[in-house]
């Protein structure tokens, strides 16, 4: 059965670093979304993207997020100077159709910031 | 905006029984509902999905009840088994397909 996959499942940066969270959506899909879990919180919405533009962005997508799909089957979303609070889980979902569609979700990258 | 809770934080049950988790939520207008399953580590899993136009869905040992008048959703789970431990998140989409909301979780623990 197609996945999602994330790469790395674990990185460690310095505040104030750059760091790009990469996912591999399932092939066919053409809805890609981001979100976060801070540990022990709630699943929270940050970006959804779709035909190179984004969609929709939550108050946490900030200046410092950005996301690209560099090419046919990455989905990266890039953190340009990290801060202590972006710590979290972050997870990769995509879907095939418009709206009303199951996301399926990654297993996520755990991100701590130092 | 669509804000989701949760009515338990933790439900432990005996193995074989059934588990009924409850989800409520604010926005009468909101078309789609789905329950994720989370275990440690992991991303969350779907679980089972229903639209605003039924009010009852059945999956493999699982169900899903909407009440739109209350606007509650819970999710039943038959003859619980070890393997179901783990987090039960509820989920609302918004109408635009744009996002999920979820609720605050609700762990899981089947006891031997």
């Amino acid at each position: 059965e197609p996945e999602v996959t994330q790469t790395p499942s674990h990185q460690v940066t310095q505040m104030g670093q750059e760091v790009i969270l990469r996912c591999v959506p399932i092939s066919n899909h053409l809805y890609f979304y981001w979100y976060r879990q801070i540990l022990g919180q709630k699943v929270e919405f940050l970006v959804s993207f779709y035909n190179n533009e984004i969609s929709e962005k939550s108050e946490i997508f900030d200046d410092q997020f950005s996301v690209e799909r560099p090419d046919g089957s990455n989905f990266t979303l890039k953190i340009r100077s990290t801060k202590l609070e972006d710590s979290a889980m972050y997870f990769c979902a995509s879907k095939k159709l418009a709206s009303q569609e199951t996301q399926y979700f990654g297993p996520g990258t755990r991100l701590l910031v130092l | 905006g669509e804000s989701v809770g949760l009515h338990l934080p933790t439900l432990s049950v005996q193995e074989g029984d059934n588990s009924i988790i409850n989800c409520a939520y604010s926005n009468s207008a909101s078309d789609y509902f789905i329950w994720y399953k989370q275990e440690s580590g992991k991303g969350p899993q779907f679980i089972i999905d229903i639209r605003s136009n039924m009010d009852k869905r059945q999956g493999q040992r699982v169900t899903v009840l909407l009440n739109k008048t209350v606007k509650h959703l819970s999710l039943q789970i038959a003859a619980t088994q070890p393997g179901d431990s783990a987090v039960y998140f509820c989920a609302i989409g918004d109408n635009a397909g744009n996002m999920l909301t979820f609720g605050g979780g609700t762990r899981l623990m089947v006891k031997p």
